[in-house]
């Protein structure tokens, strides 16, 4: 019972350098999403997909970009890390309808990422 | 735009005594509201939602959340609190007139204490 599955859980960056986030979910959903989540300010969203081949931007997309890879697979790209990327990332995935979210997320457990 | 409020930073609460979380919305359409916990290090679970139907709701660990419509509020309760309960909690709105997306609140962060 994986879940969503979320790679690495931690990860120590040098400002410029670059990396990708990976996501991976079996339970056949629709949507995935991209959040990150700093003290005091709950959780944002980054990137989503709906559904397999789309891709839209959440309230904080700048610094990042997404691949929806298939319909399983939803990875983060952080192209030139920055100190202010320095966060917990999470991803998660819903069976969402058209007419509102009624099913709620799953989440995975999470990427500790620090950019000095 | 749906937004989502948790006036409360941080709740403290005696072991036995009841606990409430407090949370508001606001959203176009119906909303779709929902409870998340999160424990140290560890991703957010979910612990009970409310889509239509009976105003109360009862979910995982003993918790239960109220939607009141006049009041644009989601309460989360329990009757009687355990130190194992401490946390931090997450409420979140989805709505009929916003897509698929879960708007989370800022947290609040639930001790309770012996």
């Amino acid at each position: 019972n994986a879940g969503v599955t979320q790679t690495p859980k931690f990860q120590v960056l040098k400002t410029g350098q670059s990396m990708t986030l990976q996501c991976a979910q079996d339970m056949n959903h629709n949507s995935m999403y991209w959040y990150r989540q700093d003290p005091g300010m709950g959780l944002r969203l980054i990137y989503y997909s709906a559904s397999e081949g789309t891709t839209d931007k959440g309230e904080v997309p700048n610094g990042y970009n997404v691949s929806r890879l298939n319909k399983r697979e939803f990875s983060l790209r952080l192209e030139s890390a920055a100190p202010s990327q320095t966060s917990v990332y999470f991803c998660a995935s819903s069976e969402a309808r058209e007419q509102g979210n009624l099913y709620g997320y799953t989440f995975g457990s999470g990427t500790r990422l620090t950019v000095v | 735009a749906q937004s989502v409020a948790q006036p409360e930073d941080q709740v403290n609460v005696a072991e036995g005594n009841p606990l409430t979380v407090k949370c508001t919305y606001s959203v176009s359409g119906n909303p779709y509201l929902f409870w998340y916990v999160q424990y140290p290090n560890r991703g957010l679970q979910f612990l009970l939602k409310y889509i239509t139907g009976d105003n109360l709701v009862k979910g995982s660990y003993g918790f239960e959340a109220e939607f009141n419509k006049s009041q644009t509020s989601f309460h989360l309760k329990k009757p009687s609190a355990l130190v194992s309960d401490s946390a931090l909690y997450f409420c979140a709105v989805s709505s009929t007139g916003g897509g698929n997306k879960l708007t989370f609140g800022t947290g609040t962060q639930l001790k309770v204490e012996l």
